[in-house]
């Protein structure tokens, strides 16, 4: 089976730089993925990395090492708007089975 | 284009009484998913549907039924709503499905069982 680890919740303040952890046992990996929900919305895609290494989309970047089973989501420069719910996925089959999401708060 | 739809956004039901969770999706996916999103305890796949014609279960299946009524659309349906199914539940679809592929959310429906 999958299961993911990741913290339940993370501060910063705004400018710095916050890294969200995720570790993760399956049995076929398929990638990790990484969503972000604010205020309890849709949840929406940032990103996902099937291969080690470093992905990078502006102001958030995601690693992952497969040897390690982890991963992290990287969010620099942090605003006030990032404040939100981050979650680690991994697929399973032809779905993703979710990690229970990280609250990350950033403060003026 | 809407992405995925889902109607309604909130219902109160008692116990016992049954309700059926609609979505819809414009983008000409193949798969569909339903989750369920509770307190601290993330998002958890109660069915999914990889391709139309085909449903399959996921974490939490009891006390679900589903439908692939169309490409378009995947019918979540409770016959029988218990208290333990309070939860907002999240419609989700992806081009082909698998765990290389975006999922695209609904904006999602609050449910409260009494």
């Amino acid at each position: 089976g999958q299961s993911l680890e990741q913290p339940s919740e993370v501060t910063a303040v705004e400018g710095a730089i916050v890294q969200i952890n995720c570790t993760y046992q399956t049995s076929g990996f398929y990638g990790l993925s990484w969503y972000q929900q604010h205020d309890g919305g849709a949840p929406t895609f940032l990103s996902y990395n099937a291969l080690d290494g470093l992905e990078e989309t502006g102001r958030f970047s995601s690693f992952l090492s497969r040897s390690d089973s982890y991963g992290y989501l990287l969010l620099q420069e942090l605003q006030m708007k990032d404040s939100a719910s981050y979650f680690c996925a991994v697929g399973r089959g032809a779905a993703l089975i979710f990690g229970k999401g990280t609250t990350l708060s950033v403060s003026s | 284009n809407a992405g995925v739809t889902q109607t309604p956004k909130f219902q109160v039901l008692k116990t016992g009484q049954s309700m059926t969770l609609q979505c819809a999706q414009d983008m000409n996916h193949n798969s569909m998913y339903w989750y369920r999103q509770d307190p601290g305890m993330g998002l958890r796949l109660i069915y999914y549907s990889a391709s139309e014609g085909t449903t399959d279960k996921g974490e939490v299946p009891n006390g679900y039924n589903v439908s692939r009524l169309n490409k378009r659309e995947f019918s979540l349906r409770l016959e029988s709503a218990a208290p333990s199914q309070t939860s907002v539940y999240f419609c989700a679809s992806s081009e082909l499905g698998g765990g290389q592929e975006t999922q695209y959310f609904g904006p999602g429906t609050r449910l409260l069982v009494l």
